[in-house]
């Protein structure tokens, strides 16, 4: 069991541009979530999807943020116009329903200039 | 508005003691608390997790001691070893909400 994957590990991008993060589930889990985490705010839910169907994204952003989860194993998080305060890790979490016990990825850096 | 709270941000103790790490929760439909150890540069990683019909759950050293009426609850690690020193997270969720709501974590150094 290779647990949650997340790719890149770490990214760096300019200002304004556009920051795609990528999560493997584990197999078989059919709810994913994800989180970001900073030194200020500490932990903060963003969405989830079960059974790929978008359930509660009451913690994006408005504006400039957006998931998916096209198939049951992969999701992505899309940052469009970054900004210095997007810089976080954001963690990629599943479960195997929603009641159940959530397994982290190691999380993606993102570090906007 | 913090919905569940940490103390202390950060705790010492010696090898071989009793860590305690407390926190509480102010949300009555949290009905589902686990507690996660991170280490710098990985993601958290669930420790131990209970849920409120219950006032105890022990697993290896790690005992949670739940009090539904006061809204708290703890995490005890028993026989601290140097390993232990990490940021442990107390977390909850309730009702139909599966989404974790997270403290902002305690800081454990475990010196030998």
């Amino acid at each position: 069991n290779a647990g949650v994957i997340q790719t890149p590990r770490h990214k760096v991008t300019g200002k304004g541009q556009e920051a795609t993060l990528w999560c493997e589930p584990i197999s078989g889990h059919s709810a994913v979530f994800w989180y970001r985490q900073t030194i200020v705010q500490g932990l903060e839910f963003l969405t989830y999807f079960r059974n790929q169907a978008p359930i509660d994204d009451s913690g994006m952003p408005k504006e400039r943020f957006s998931a998916q989860m096209p198939n049951q194993s992969h999701s992505t998080l899309k940052i469009q116009s970054t900004q210095p305060q997007d810089s976080a890790v954001y963690l990629c979490a599943s479960s195997s329903d929603r009641y159940a016990e959530q397994f982290f990825g190691p999380g993606t850096r993102l570090t906007v200039l | 508005q913090q919905q569940v709270r940490q103390s202390p941000q950060s705790l010492t103790v010696w090898e071989g003691e009793t860590a305690i790490l407390n926190c509480s929760y102010e949300n009555s439909a949290f009905d589902y608390f686990p507690w996660y150890q991170q280490f710098p540069g990985e993601g958290p990683a669930l420790l131990i997790a209970i849920r409120s019909v219950s006032d105890k759950k022990e697993d290896g050293g790690f005992t949670i001691f739940f009090n539904k009426r006061e809204k708290n609850l703890s995490l005890h690690i028993k026989d601290s070893q140097p390993g232990d020193s990490a940021t442990y997270f107390c977390a909850a969720s309730g009702g139909s909400n599966a989404k974790l709501t997270f403290g902002k974590g305690t800081k454990l150094s475990v010196k030998s």
